[in-house]
């Protein structure tokens, strides 16, 4: 069974670019049996799609955030990343890690981990 | 982009309550429909995927329905572990969209 944890800085500035990774246990993350995502969920509101990464590299991301968003893939520590650049309040929020299905459902899901963006 | 609508919003229920929630789609999604769980300060929880498919784990009393663009999760006999927001999300397309969210709550 897969586990998943996310990890990074719990406050970041305005204007300056929010980095987490997530950890991958109990499976590889180079697995051609899933691939891997982002979610977010501002507090008290919805959940939003950041973006997602295959094992081969593609990346797919919301067209909302794209020009500040980056997934990648480190296999050496079957870890995944998210940077998402020149951030703002409206960016503060629960940010989850996923695995995804081939059909697209998010079976496994981190505990999230709450940024806050604040000077 | 596709855009989902769940309704209602929130409604209250009382355990041993038949509810049905509804997810509908902008446009067709076939049956790439999933139905999400979550309890305040929990991530949420896979429940239904392929619109009617039950996770592993997941108690029989929940079930889904649907295909095309209108979508619905049934929860036969409420019990108290069963309040919480449900979420609904297409992986037809990119990008991934999830409807607003329905909140059950406890009359």
């Amino acid at each position: 069974q897969l586990q998943l944890q996310e990890s990074g800085p719990g406050l970041v500035k305005p204007s300056e670019t929010l980095s987490l990774t997530c950890t991958v246990s109990g499976g590889s993350i180079s697995s051609s049996n899933y691939y891997w995502g982002w979610i977010r969920q501002p507090p008290g509101k919805g959940l939003e799609w950041i973006g997602s990464i295959y094992y081969s590299g593609s990346t797919y991301y919301n067209p909302s955030l794209k020009s500040r968003v980056t997934i990648s893939v480190d296999t050496s520590k079957n870890q995944f990343s998210l940077k998402l650049s020149s951030v703002t309040a409206a960016d503060t929020a629960v940010y989850y890690c996923t695995s995804t299905t081939d059909y697209g459902d998010l079976d496994y899901w981190g505990q999230g981990t709450l940024v806050t963006v604040s000077s | 982009a596709i855009r989902m609508t769940q309704s209602p919003s929130s409604f209250s229920a009382s355990t041993g309550d038949r509810v049905t929630i509804t997810c509908r789609a902008s446009q067709d999604i076939s049956n790439y429909l999933a139905w999400y769980q979550q309890k305040p300060g929990k991530a949420p929880k896979l429940l239904i995927y392929a619109a009617s498919t039950l996770q592993s784990g997941v108690p029989s009393r929940f079930s889904g329905s649907g295909s095309g663009t209108d979508f619905t999760l049934t929860i036969s006999c409420l019990q108290s572990e069963d309040f919480a927001t449900y979420y609904c999300q297409q992986s037809y397309s990119y990008p991934r969209s999830f409807g607003q969210g329905t909140k059950l709550e406890i009359k």
